[in-house]
């Protein structure tokens, strides 16, 4: 039982360029979520997903796009990386409000992204 | 605008004493807090909730104290040790909405000393 997993670890990127990344968990949960975390801030939503092929807006969604075509998988892309993308990205997952306790999110280890 | 802030970057602490993290809200709305714990090169990890119904929930050396009139939470870890050395988040998440979503704190860095 791996849990949540992210790929990459670490990536650089120029400006302009474009990737994505990938998170995949094993716990069956209904709902994934992308984070990022900065220096001196908190984690902040960037989207979420409640279930496969829906996915949400959260605090900060510009320049990033999802997808979750698969219910173990949710996908973060960025299309022309900026330097202000340069951060943390965690992914999530929980289950589902109708299961309870939707609030605990279990977290990936994090991706390092830097945009030069 | 922070709705969820911890205004202590770091906090230390003698092992076997108590450490107390605060963290204070502004939105009303929130009726659901939880503290995550963070080591270096891994993601945050689920300590320990509480619902606005309640004030207090223990759960071992953990225990979270909410006060709703001042928006205001407090972990409280005693005895404190070594391994409890890690950043902590407080989050908060507001009743409503297809997911709850959370709203975190900018951490504060416990380091317990031996």
């Amino acid at each position: 039982n791996a849990g949540v997993t992210q790929t990459p670890k670490f990536r650089v990127l120029k400006t302009g360029q474009s990737m994505t990344l990938l998170c995949a968990q094993d716990m069956n949960h209904e709902y994934m979520y992308w984070y990022r975390q900065d220096p001196g801030m908190g984690l902040r939503l960037i989207h979420y997903s409640v279930g496969e092929g829906t996915t949400a807006k959260g605090e900060v969604p510009d320049g990033y796009n999802v997808s979750r075509l698969k219910k173990q998988n949710f996908l973060l892309g960025l299309e022309s990386a900026a330097p202000s993308q340069t951060s943390v990205y965690f992914c999530a997952s929980s289950y589902s409000i109708d299961r309870g306790n939707q609030e605990t999110q279990y977290f990936g280890p994090g991706t390092r992204l830097l945009v030069l | 605008d922070q709705q969820v802030k911890q205004n202590s970057p770091s906090l230390s602490v003698q092992e076997g004493r108590i450490s107390i993290l605060n963290c204070d809200y502004t939105n009303s709305m929130f009726d659901y807090f939880l503290w995550y714990k963070k080591y270096p090169a891994e993601g945050p990890t689920f300590l320990i909730s509480i619902s606005s119904i309640k004030d207090k929930n223990e759960d071992g050396r953990f225990t979270v104290f909410l006060n709703k009139s001042a928006k205001h939470l407090s972990l409280h870890i005693v005895p404190s040790q070594p391994g409890d050395s890690a950043v902590y988040f407080c989050a908060a998440s507001p009743f409503g909405g297809s997911a709850r979503q959370l709203t975190f704190g900018s951490g504060t860095q416990l380091t317990v000393l031996p």
